[in-house]
């Protein structure tokens, strides 16, 4: 069954303000990874959380992990109009010798000047 | 100099062409993966190999046939096109070991529209 469900689906918001976008996923995992996509681009990584850790910083993102709630969220503080994009959360598959990732559906983020 | 390169970056076919998809990575990963990505945004693994060894294969017609023929390239081939194969395929990369293991790297993209 699909793994990291983000909501919400689409936020438009102010340049300035702050976004929050959140995942839940179904299975244990070992981590959990943020990623970003621009318009037409691949995906490029922004942060992994490891499932023993609660808050992780990177710049302007925040993102925690609640292993008991399976769910994360990833704030974008001080939002800029280049922060337009899609992101998504993403989990190792489980029980594959890979290392391949299960995708959310993507929270697409409009930030307007 | 990119990391993750894949060609070409658009495709547009007929129903019932075959048709390949070139990636090659300049990271010295051992692990290459195809994803696909359909009109909703929605990404799902379809094939991974490490070091020119097949270790997933997520259930995807045998029409899709990948080759990899040194550990630095990951080829897609398929045959007989149809409409619902229509989608973005990115390839994309990452380490086997150490810390980085699970973030990968993924090229542009290639767009293939079947008519």
């Amino acid at each position: 069954s699909q793994q990291g469900e983000e909501d919400p689906q689409a936020l438009s918001i102010q340049e300035g303000e702050n976004a929050t976008m959140n995942c839940s996923y179904k299975t244990s995992i070992n981590n959990l990874q943020w990623y970003r996509q621009n318009s037409g681009r691949g995906l490029v990584h922004l942060i992994l959380i490891r499932s023993n850790e609660r808050e992780k910083h990177s710049g302007r993102l925040r993102v925690t992990l609640d292993t008991s709630k399976k769910s994360s969220s990833l704030l974008i503080t001080a939002s800029r109009a280049a922060d337009t994009a899609s992101y998504f959360c993403a989990t190792p598959k489980p029980h594959q010798a890979g290392t391949a990732l299960i995708f959310g559906k993507g929270t697409t983020l409009s930030v307007s000047s | 100099d990119t990391a993750v390169s894949q060609t070409p970056k658009y495709l547009v076919t007929q129903m019932g062409n075959d048709k390949s998809i070139k990636c090659e990575q300049n990271l010295g990963h051992d692990t290459m993966y195809w994803y696909k990505q359909d009109s909703k945004k929605f990404l799902k693994i379809m094939f991974s190999y490490n070091n020119k060894e097949l270790i997933i294969n997520e259930t995807v017609p045998n029409r899709f046939s990948p080759k990899s023929p040194d550990k630095a390239h990951l080829n897609l081939h398929i045959n007989s096109l149809e409409l619902g194969d229509s989608a973005v395929y990115f390839c994309a990369s990452s380490q086997v070991r150490g810390v980085a293991k699970n973030i990968q790297y993924f090229g542009a993209g290639t767009r293939l529209s079947v008519l």
